[in-house]
């Protein structure tokens, strides 16, 4: 049974404050690595996908990069409106997603 | 444009009625999608449309009944539902292939009285 673990639960952050985040994941055939960002109420958006180990994309003050068991969101320099919970998906072969349960990320002005 | 549109945005509904959920996408997408999501939960999948046919059911009660009357379109119909099954009910839709990559609309906030 494909497996996703992120950690830390919760992320109290200062604006400026560089962390990361961390999803370790078990699967048959990784199709890819999902990372989303979703605001309370609201569904899950789409950031980044990752097909293959040693990939790396960024977006803004995002950089999602993979290994062969673990990717990391490094979030640099975060602002305010960078508070979210961020969720990683793993993709198998069926195409089904299994997500993680997330780590919400506040930061303080 | 990677909209996915849900309606309504909140429903309030009491255990004997029948309601029905919208989602509706223009991205040409051929695979549709819901999941339900308790508070503080991630997304849990629910049923999966390929080409407008159910191809995964993932052992949900028969009082939740999907629909896709076409390749734009997702319904979820709702009848004798129980207060557990509040929560939020996300649609998304997403190519078939190798850049599966799955859209998700706002979601539907349900409240079971």
């Amino acid at each position: 049974e494909d497996q996703v673990t992120q950690s830390p639960e919760a992320l109290r952050l200062q604006e400026g404050e560089s962390s990361s985040l961390n999803c370790s994941y078990t699967v048959s055939g990784l199709r890819g690595l999902f990372w989303y960002r979703q605001d309370p109420g609201k569904g899950p958006e789409f950031l980044f996908t990752l097909y293959s180990a040693g990939e790396e994309k960024e977006k803004e003050r995002l950089k999602a990069t993979l290994t062969k068991k673990e990717s990391f969101l490094h979030i640099t320099a975060p602002k305010p409106e960078d508070s979210a919970t961020y969720l990683c998906a793993v993709q198998a072969f069926d195409y089904k997603l299994s997500f993680g349960a997330g780590t919400t990320v506040t930061v303080r002005a | 444009d990677t909209e996915v549109t849900q309606t309504p945005k909140h429903l309030v509904m009491g255990m004997t009625n029948k309601k029905s959920l919208k989602c509706e996408q223009h991205m040409g997408h051929r695979a549709m999608y819901w999941y339900k999501q308790k508070a503080k939960k991630p997304p849990e999948l629910m049923f999966v449309y390929s080409y407008e046919k159910l191809s995964i059911n993932e052992s949900v009660p028969s009082r939740f009944s999907p629909e896709c009357p076409n390749s734009s379109l997702l319904n979820l119909h709702l009848h004798a539902l129980q207060p557990e099954d509040s929560a939020l009910y996300l649609c998304a839709s997403s190519q078939l292939g190798n850049k599966n990559i799955q859209y998700f609309g706002a979601g539907t906030r349900l409240s079971v009285l």
